[in-house]
C-alpha cells in the first residue's frame, strides 16, 4: 500500500530564517506530487506541483521554491521566511491518471515569529 | 480565473440530511471532487463526478451539473463524526491540478 510521509509536524521559525520541508511517498512510482498551503479556516492553495524528477510548476509567485531530486521525494524551501509564510503545509500525491484523487500527508504547521 | 464558492458554515442535527453546495466560475474543469478534512488533519478524498448526475457512496452522494456550473455533496444519516470541513475541487483541463473551493465547515449537533 502507498504511504506519504511529511516532516516535521510542527515548526516555529523566526522571520528571515531558511526553511526546508520534506515529503516522501512509498509504494508507488511516477506519482504527481503537490505542495499546498492552508491558512487557518481557509481553503487549500496550490503552491507547486510536479509530474517528474526536476519538473516543477510554480503556481503562486512568492519566496518559496520546490525541488524533486528523486521520483518520490518533494522538498519545499525558502531562503528567508516572512510572517505571511505561516500556515499549514500539506504535501500530496496522485497517480498520473487520474489526478482527481489526491492523497495527503499529515501536514506541517509552520509558525513564523 | 477559476474559483469555486461554497457556504462557509452549515449546521445540522444528528440523523438529518445536509447538502453542501459548490458553484464554480470556469468551464475548464474535467470534473468535481469532494474532500473531507477534520480539524487539524489532512484532507481525505470522498468522491468524484466526471459526468453530470448523482454518484452515491454509502451515506454520501455527490451531484454535478456542468450546464449550471454547480455541484453538491449530500450527507445522509448524519453522525457526530461527520463534523468537519468539506471542500469541492475542480480538476483543471489539460493539467493535473485541482483547484479547491473555499470550504464549508459542517457542525453536527446532537
Amino acid at each position: 500500500s502507498q504511504t506519504i510521509h511529511q516532516w516535521p509536524a510542527t515548526l516555529v521559525q523566526p522571520v528571515g530564517s531558511p526553511l526546508s520541508l520534506e515529503c516522501t511517498v512509498e509504494g508507488t512510482s511516477n506519482p504527481n506530487l503537490y505542495w499546498y498551503r492552508q491558512a487557518a479556516g481557509r481553503g487549500l492553495q496550490l503552491l507547486f506541483y510536479s509530474v517528474g524528477i526536476g519538473q516543477i510548476s510554480s503556481e503562486v509567485p512568492q519566496n518559496l521554491s520546490a525541488s524533486r531530486p528523486q521520483d518520490r521525494q518533494f522538498i519545499l524551501s525558502s531562503k528567508k521566511l516572512l510572517l505571511s509564510d505561516s500556515g499549514f503545509y500539506l504535501c500530496a500525491w496522485s497517480h498520473r491518471i487520474p489526478a482527481y484523487e489526491q492523497y495527503f500527508g499529515p501536514g506541517t504547521r509552520l509558525t513564523v515569529t | 480565473g477559476q474559483s469555486l464558492e461554497q457556504p462557509s458554515e452549515v449546521t445540522a442535527v444528528e440523523g438529518a440530511i445536509v447538502q453542501i453546495n459548490c458553484t464554480y466560475q470556469t468551464s475548464g474543469f474535467y470534473g468535481l471532487s469532494w474532500y473531507q478534512q477534520h480539524d487539524g488533519g489532512a484532507p481525505t478524498f470522498l468522491s468524484y463526478n466526471a459526468l453530470d448526475g448523482l454518484e452515491e457512496t454509502g451515506r454520501f452522494s455527490s451531484f454535478l451539473s456542468r450546464s449550471d456550473s454547480y455541484g453538491y455533496l449530500l450527507l445522509q444519516e448524519l453522525q457526530m463524526k461527520d463534523s468537519a470541513s468539506y471542500f469541492c475541487a475542480g480538476l483543471l483541463r489539460a493539467t493535473n491540478k485541482l483547484i479547491f473551493g473555499t470550504g464549508t465547515l459542517l457542525a453536527v449537533q446532537p
